[in-house]
């Protein structure tokens, strides 16, 4: 199995929502990351989780706030977002941040109205 | 961001022709995937290579890793329309925590 799941699939919200999205993966995967991806390029790195803390963040603006509160869940909690942060957001696992196979889940289609 | 060199950026073929895309870097990489995305959906790793040199197949698929570790290539043989999407590489380093993508090639099969 190598699923990961988020939730939910499409989001629409207004610049004064707060939201959160969720990924859950039940692979034992000790690293966890989230992606944004505009259309027709490639995922573009957010954060990384570590054995459930931050290890990196992309220099992402702070309307953007991650959380891991267990090895299998990651949220994104998502508050006064600009139109521009319009986008696919990915999460994705792997076993540990060593290296080895990413797997990403299906994606949340968010839009900022 | 750092971004790896694919082609090309985007292919129309027939059904039935293989298809041959490959990424460059002037970086050494430890790992190279190969994912394909369909419109809306995630990345769905196709092929994992860990060694320079390695050659592996999955179905139509076969992909290999550069001898110097910069570079890989993926092939698809006799396409099918529901190879039609968007092929990222991507390469993991030492450092190994991220992933660096490259452009991605979008493919379209003419039935």
């Amino acid at each position: 199995d190598t699923e990961v799941t988020q939730t939910p699939k499409h989001l629409v919200m207004g610049m004064t929502n707060k939201k959160s999205l969720k990924c859950e993966q039940h692979m034992g995967h000790r690293a966890m990351y989230w992606y944004k991806q505009k259309a027709k390029k490639p995922p573009e790195l957010m954060f990384v989780y570590s054995y459930e803390k931050l290890s990196i963040n992309e220099s992402v603006p702070s309307r953007f706030s991650p959380e891991c509160p267990n090895s299998s869940l990651l949220n994104l909690h998502l508050h006064a977002l600009q139109p521009e942060d319009s986008a696919l957001y990915l999460c994705a696992s792997r076993l540990d941040v060593g290296g080895g196979e990413q797997y990403f889940g299906p994606g949340t289609r968010l839009t900022v109205t | 961001g750092q971004q790896l060199n694919q082609s090309p950026q985007s292919m129309f073929i027939q059904e039935g022709e293989d298809v041959s895309m490959n990424c460059t870097s002037s970086s050494i990489f430890n790992t190279w995937l190969w994912y394909k995305q369909d419109p809306g959906e995630g990345p769905v790793l196709l092929i994992a290579l860990y060694k320079a040199g390695e050659l592996t197949s999955n179905g139509r698929l076969t992909a290999q890793f550069g001898i110097t570790r910069k570079d890989s290539f993926l092939n698809i043989s006799a396409s099918i329309p529901s190879d039609v999407g968007i092929y990222f590489c991507a390469g993991n380093n030492n450092a190994g925590n991220m992933l660096t993508f490259g452009g991605g090639t979008r493919l379209m099969v003419k039935p």
